[in-house]
């Protein structure tokens, strides 16, 4: 299996700014994807990193370093309706996802 | 927008009794996927396709089964449901890179 961690939960104010980490252990790693999965809901396609570095998309960036098996999600101008879980899936050579747990963040105002 | 269609949404059903949950996707996606999540927790992977007549158990032991005659169409089947397979159920799909688009699930109750 595959060693995929993240808090279990976060909180944070709206208008501000959270980091939200995940870090994994894999062999064969070719992708890792960040999800935000509202309660009740399916899961919702944020952001994909295979390469070391940022990508950055709106109010979302995510950070990658391979070596380190390390990501973080980046959410900025927090919104009451961010609040979610965020869940960190790993994939190896485009089959299986691996997810993790899941950060469910709390905005409030 | 992703077009992945799950039904039903929701089912309760009784013990013993067989069901089938469809799941389809109007992308042309090779790959599709079946997970189950209870409340609050994670997702855990049970059934994967990479194409037609092509399927595989995923890391979770399920009692389900799995078919993929057409691409476009993965359905799972519990030949004699219980109450632990209560759960919801989402399917995915996904395209070369490997995202993954979900259908907005089957939330099963077996009484």
């Amino acid at each position: 299996g595959q060693n995929i961690d993240q808090p279990t939960e976060m909180t944070a104010t709206e208008g501000a700014i959270v980091q939200i980490n995940c870090t994994y252990q894999t062999s064969g790693f070719n992708g890792l994807f960040w999800y935000q999965q509202h309660a009740g809901e399916a899961p919702t396609f944020l952001s994909y990193n295979v390469l070391d570095g940022l990508e950055e998309k709106g109010r979302f960036s995510s950070f990658l370093s391979r070596s380190k098996g390390y990501s973080y999600l980046l959410l900025k101008e927090l919104q009451m309706k961010d609040s979610a879980s965020y869940l960190c899936a790993v994939t190896r050579r485009f089959n299986k996802f691996y997810f993790g747990s899941g950060t469910k963040l709390n905005v409030k105002p | 927008e992703a077009d992945i269609y799950q039904t039903p949404r929701y089912l309760v059903i009784g013990t013993g009794k067989k069901i089938t949950l469809e799941c389809s996707q109007t992308m042309g996606h090779d790959k599709m996927y079946w997970y189950q999540q209870d409340p609050g927790m994670e997702l855990h992977l049970i059934h994967y396709s990479y194409g037609v007549n092509s399927t595989e158990k995923g890391d979770l032991s399920s009692e389900s089964t799995v078919s993929r005659i057409r691409t476009e169409h993965f359905p799972l089947t519990l030949e004699s449901a219980r109450p632990s397979h209560t759960s919801q159920y989402l399917c995915a799909s996904s395209e070369h890179r490997g995202e993954q688009y979900f259908g907005p699930g089957t939330r099963l109750t077996v009484t």
